[in-house]
């Protein structure tokens, strides 16, 4: 049984160029969740999807960041023109329900790097 | 928004102690749970809590719940070098749908 599969696991970008990151859920899994983690901080809530569907993006910048979970494939969580304060690791997390009322499983998390 | 805030920011430890972590939060929960995390890695679910539990156990760990005061303990007992990780509390901040994780307690367990 594979759990939420995260890549690239380590991404180095230039500033100005795109960052995709894609998060495979945990096998029949249609709920996902993306979290940025700043170093020496927590995590921070960015976006909710089930599956073709945005729930909540209260945590997502309005400006250069995109996510999707389209019916097929992995979700995409995408970072365009990325900047220095980008630099964080990106943790994708999956649920078979809705609802913060379940455990949800986390990938390894993705490691962008901005220079 | 940040829910959780944990408590002590940093620890350390040696072997065979007992780690006790604190965490606390601002609005109502159905439930909290804690998280941990080993540097560099993703995290690993440790243990859910209810709104009407006061006490779980699982293993060498023990969690509280109060909520009347809005706080929780994590409890390590017979520590290990292991255990060495940052541990986050997290709840479901105003019964949304999503985790909202504390700032962490950075345990170090000294062999």
């Amino acid at each position: 049984n594979a759990g939420v599969m995260q890549n690239p696991r380590h991404l180095v970008r230039r500033r100005g160029q795109e960052a995709r990151l894609r998060c495979s859920p945990v096998k029949g899994h249609s709920h996902v969740y993306w979290y940025r983690q700043l170093p020496e901080e927590g995590l921070k809530f960015m976006v909710y999807l089930q599956k073709e569907n945005i729930i909540d993006e209260s945590g997502m910048p309005k400006e250069r960041f995109s996510a999707e979970f389209p019916k097929e494939g992995p979700s995409i969580l995408r970072i365009q023109q990325v900047v220095r304060g980008d630099s964080a690791a990106y943790f994708c997390a999956s649920s078979p329900f809705s609802g913060a009322a379940n455990t949800i499983y986390f990938g390894e998390g993705s490691w962008l790097t901005v220079v | 928004s940040q829910q959780g805030e944990e408590d002590p920011q940093a620890l350390s430890i040696q072997e065979g102690e007992n780690a006790t972590m604190n965490c606390s939060y601002k609005t109502s929960i159905n439930n909290l749970q804690w998280y941990r995390q080993n540097s560099g890695r993703g995290l690993v679910h440790l243990i859910l809590i209810r709104s009407n539990e006061r006490e779980k156990h699982s293993g060498r760990l023990r969690v509280t719940l109060d909520t009347s005061k809005k706080s929780s303990s994590l409890l390590i007992t017979a520590s290990r070098a292991a255990d060495t990780a940052s541990y986050f509390c997290a709840t479901d901040e105003g019964n949304t749908d999503k985790l909202i994780f504390g700032t962490g307690t950075r345990l170090q367990v000294f062999p």
